[in-house]
């Protein structure tokens, strides 16, 4: 079962703008990371926030975590055409044993030249 | 590049058969993760390896299995196949089974008809 949901599911910019997506999750988590998947092909890793912290950076990207809300954002600054791809965030759960990342559905970003 | 490659890329199988995908991780990656990825959603965990070992499974049924081998390469199999299956199957391996970034594949495309 998906943990994770992504919002928007679509989004479509003009290279230069601003992309922010949203995840949503269900349980306490350790961790949440969000991969990058071009193509229908492998995941990418991109960033990973830990239950203790708020924001992180990367590079273009920021990414924020809401613990109280169970949320949280990507941000991709000066998009390129080149960020064209899915989004996906995923949650590694807390607790002894745990091993699996949840993963959302999704958000496909489209980013027009 | 991840340093994770799977093979076949793609795959075509009747219903009913089995088949057998196959992943190499990065050398020293004592971890290895399956994911099924059906169209438009998100990979979801089959189960997880560690040296040798399966420590981890998520909900699929039985008669999805693996094998990891000492040399980082491991092996999904699937027997009885269903259209159900059709999907994108990716490895994910980690240098230890504590770490938190875990290194995907490109994939196997997997079609049952």
């Amino acid at each position: 079962s998906q943990q994770g949901e992504e919002d928007p599911q679509a989004l479509s910019i003009q290279e230069g703008e601003n992309a922010t997506m949203n995840c949503s999750y269900k349980t306490s988590i350790n961790n949440l990371q969000w991969y990058r998947q071009n193509s229908g092909r492998g995941l990418v890793h991109l960033i990973l926030i830990r239950s203790n912290e708020r924001e992180k950076h990367s590079g273009r990207l920021r990414v924020t975590l809401d613990t109280s809300k169970k949320s949280s954002s990507l941000l991709i600054t000066a998009s390129r055409a080149a960020d064209t791809a899915s989004y996906f965030c995923a949650t590694g759960p807390s607790g002894a044993g745990s091993y699996q990342l949840t993963f959302g559905k999704g958000t496909k970003l489209s980013v027009i030249p | 590049e991840t340093g994770v490659t799977q093979s076949p890329t793609h795959l075509i199988k009747t219903r009913g058969q089995q088949v057998t995908l196959r992943c190499s991780s990065q050398s020293g990656h004592n971890t290895v993760s399956w994911y099924q990825q059906a169209l438009g959603q998100g990979p979801q965990f089959i189960f997880q390896y560690y040296r040798e070992e399966e420590n981890g499974r998520g909900n699929f049924p039985p008669r999805f299995s693996g094998l990891q081998f000492p040399n980082y390469s491991s092996e999904l199999n699937v027997n009885a196949l269903e259209l159900d299956d059709s999907a994108l199957y990716l490895c994910a391996s980690k240098r230890d089974l504590g770490d938190t970034e875990a290194f995907f594949g490109q994939g196997t495309r997997l079609t049952v008809v």
